[in-house]
């Protein structure tokens, strides 16, 4: 079955760490989202990218990085500049710039500070 | 810029009563309209859409109408069962700024008791 695969599911960070998250479609999308949810919040746009080798910051850029090297992954760099990381990282893919067109979401990383 | 706005939660109700939750926004152009749901621990799934005036999105007994004279997408299911606790998200997709970056609702938890 296509679909969007985040892993890990959990992932404990260091002080001073850069921890990477991943994620993988197989739905020949090409668009790509990550979002951030903190508890009781609602989604938060870190980056996203409409094509292969390009991507955009988004709202909450900062203390994140991204690469866009394949059509099919998609990994968030999450630097020891974030100095809040705890949240739950979600990944999203589309079907391009049709405004017609849902996101499909993969299950989520939860990220934690030790 | 684009906007959803959706109602406060938590939304408590018991099984078999009747459901509304309400979405409206703010949109340059003609804006497609969605639905998600979010189970705990899981990502986003696509519940419905509509992409034109009048449309009616419909699936698992929910149902909303895309209404462009109130700027309004609420969220209605006749009986609801324990299993649709969980959070429920509003989005748009329009083609602001020659983007189609998808806008979020903050989410409406719905508790459902036996």
């Amino acid at each position: 079955d296509g679909g969007i695969t985040q892993s890990p599911k959990y992932l404990f960070r260091k002080e001073g760490q850069n921890v990477t998250l991943s994620c993988e479609q197989n739905l020949n999308h090409d668009a790509m989202y990550w979002y951030r949810q903190d508890p009781g919040q609602g989604l938060r746009l870190i980056y996203y990218s409409q094509i292969v080798n390009d991507f955009q910051k988004g709202d909450i850029a900062e203390g994140y990085s991204v690469s866009r090297e394949k059509k099919e992954s998609f990994p968030l760099t999450v630097t020891s500049a974030q100095k809040n990381p705890t949240a739950f990282y979600l990944c999203a893919s589309s079907a391009g710039q049709h405004s017609n067109q849902p996101q499909h979401f993969g299950d989520g990383t939860r990220l934690s500070i030790l | 810029g684009d906007s959803v706005t959706q109602m406060e939660g938590p939304v408590t109700l018991s099984e078999e009563a009747f459901l509304t939750i309400n979405c409206t926004y703010t949109a340059t152009g003609y804006p497609s309209l969605f639905w998600y749901v979010q189970y705990p621990g899981e990502g986003l799934q696509l519940l419905l859409k509509a992409t034109k005036a009048d449309d009616k999105g419909s699936n698992k007994g929910f149902e909303a109408t895309y209404r462009k004279e109130t700027t309004s997408f609420h969220l209605e299911k006749g009986s609801v069962q324990v299993s649709d606790s969980a959070v429920y998200f509003c989005a748009l997709r329009s083609a602001s700024g020659g983007s189609y970056i998808p806008t979020f609702g903050r989410g409406t938890s719905l508790i459902v008791h036996p």
